[in-house]
């Protein structure tokens, strides 16, 4: 597509719930990344894959998070037993393999706002 | 390990005036990238610039400048002549080379430009 679509925009879950949020990256794009932003804090990050593979996953808070891009493409990131403080706001970004040299920054999609009540 | 410092919580000009956004930032590394991104109330963050810590020229693009000093470790950002549109967050990055090449984001800083 276009740019990086993120479904859905908003959700609202109980605590203890489970959730699934997706991203679909720019077409052709191999690395993709999590972010989890919370309220008046910059993106912190979660999770990157390139290709099918996590090659660093060393910003998931605990096991209750999970992430997967089973084909290289989309990607779901999964959150077990929910809890409050886990709302925020979660962004998807994507970009071509990041080469020295190259001169354009992450495509970053408008994110789904994660409400734990 | 790397930090990125935006010391700026929220600023709020007027339309027409000159702002400037802070960038500091921290790392060990000598081969960096540093970036900002606009981020709307719509949510998606939006590129505005890259730049490689081998190269400390200014660089403008319309009503946005940015001044990188790497003997300050800063990377600011200026809008000349706001507009309101401008009202934004923006966040200053830094992705340092050799890694996963993941950006440290600064916490932003809210722009309000009232008309």
């Amino acid at each position: 597509g276009a740019g990086v679509s993120q479904t859905p925009s908003n959700k609202v879950t109980e605590k203890g719930k489970y959730v699934e949020l997706r991203c679909d990256p720019i077409s052709g794009h191999t690395a993709l990344y999590w972010y989890r932003q919370s309220l008046g804090q910059g993106p912190e990050f979660l999770i990157y894959f390139q290709g099918t593979g996590a090659a660093d996953d060393s910003g998931l808070p605990n096991d209750r998070f999970f992430a997967v891009r089973p084909e290289g493409s989309v990607s779901t990131l999964k959150i077990q037993r929910t809890e409050r403080g886990d709302s925020a706001v979660y962004l998807c970004a994507s970009s071509l393999r990041f080469y020295l040299g190259s001169n354009y920054g992450y495509t970053f999609g408008s994110g789904t706002r994660l409400t734990v009540v | 390990a790397q930090k990125v410092t935006q010391a700026q919580t929220e600023i709020s000009v007027v339309e027409k005036e000159d702002v400037t956004l802070d960038c500091v930032y921290e790392t060990r590394d000598t081969t960096y990238y540093l970036f900002w991104y606009k981020q709307p109330p719509s949510g998606e963050l939006v590129f505005l610039i890259r730049r490689n810590s081998f190269d400390e020229q200014n660089e403008i693009s319309g009503r946005y400048s940015w001044n990188f000093q790497k003997s300050t470790s800063s990377f600011n950002f200026t809008i000349t002549a706001s507009q309101v549109v401008d009202s934004a967050v923006y966040f200053c990055a830094l992705i340092v080379s050799g890694g996963s090449y993941i950006p440290t984001f600064g916490r932003g800083t809210s722009l309000i430009v009232h008309p």
